[in-house]
């Protein structure tokens, strides 16, 4: 069984620029996690999906950020207009559906913004 | 506020000894998790601990749960290189999103 995978795995970007990282998930499974490391600090939740619903957005950090995940397949995490802080690891995992499974993660997307 | 403290943040050991990382938390939790993270790779689930005394081990690793005391273990016996690795406990409450604690980077030498 294929992993969850994540693209790109480096993206290097302007301050103003806009970045799409996409995550694709393991198969079958109906949730869907978006994490972000800033370098240092802790892995932090940013948002969950299920199937094509968000469930919880709670670590959003401001509306610059879009997440979607249309037909509850693969996800997408737009950020617009990137600013320097938002540089960091981007993590997506996946679990089967129901509460409390291991979460499966990607290996993650570099995120720099110059 | 859901915390996690996770020490010590780097372990430098040489190859045979033994050594704990500690791993506390800030609130009752539903599950305890260890991944482990090898450079520019996935987390990868070592353990997902359940209840109050739980323990489970996975060849040099173990990893314990004291859900009183807030605290989950996860212990190296008998170090070899390739446990080198950056070692991350997180825990879940109520919710399923994965609170973390900052990892242990941990680096075995001959």
């Amino acid at each position: 069984e294929a992993g969850v995978t994540q693209f790109p795995s480096h993206s290097v970007i302007e301050k103003g620029q806009t970045v799409t990282l996409r995550c694709d998930p393991i198969s079958g499974h109906d949730n869907l996690y978006w994490y972000r490391r800033v370098m240092g600090k802790e892995i932090k939740f940013l948002l969950h999906f299920v199937k094509e619903s968000k469930q919880d957005e709670s670590g959003m950090p401001n509306n610059r950020f879009l997440a979607e995940r249309t037909g509850g397949t693969y996800s997408t995490l737009k950020v617009q207009p990137a600013e320097l802080e938002d540089s960091g690891v981007y993590f997506c995992a996946s679990t089967r559906g129901g509460r409390g499974g291991t979460q499966y993660f990607g290996p993650g997307t570099r995120l720099l913004v110059l | 506020e859901l915390k996690v403290e996770q020490n010590p943040l780097f372990l430098s050991m040489q190859e045979g000894k033994n050594y704990t990382i500690y791993c506390n938390y800030s609130t009752t939790s539903d599950r305890l998790y260890w991944y482990r993270q090898d450079p520019g790779k996935s987390l990868e689930s070592l353990f997902v601990l359940l209840s109050n005394g739980a323990v489970k081990q996975e060849g040099r690793l173990m990893a314990s749960l004291d859900t009183k005391a807030r605290l989950s273990t996860l212990h190296i016996t008998a170090a070899v290189h390739d446990l080198s690795a950056t070692y991350f406990c997180a825990f879940s409450y109520n919710t399923d999103k994965l609170i973390f604690g900052t990892g242990t980077r941990l680096q075995v030498f001959p």
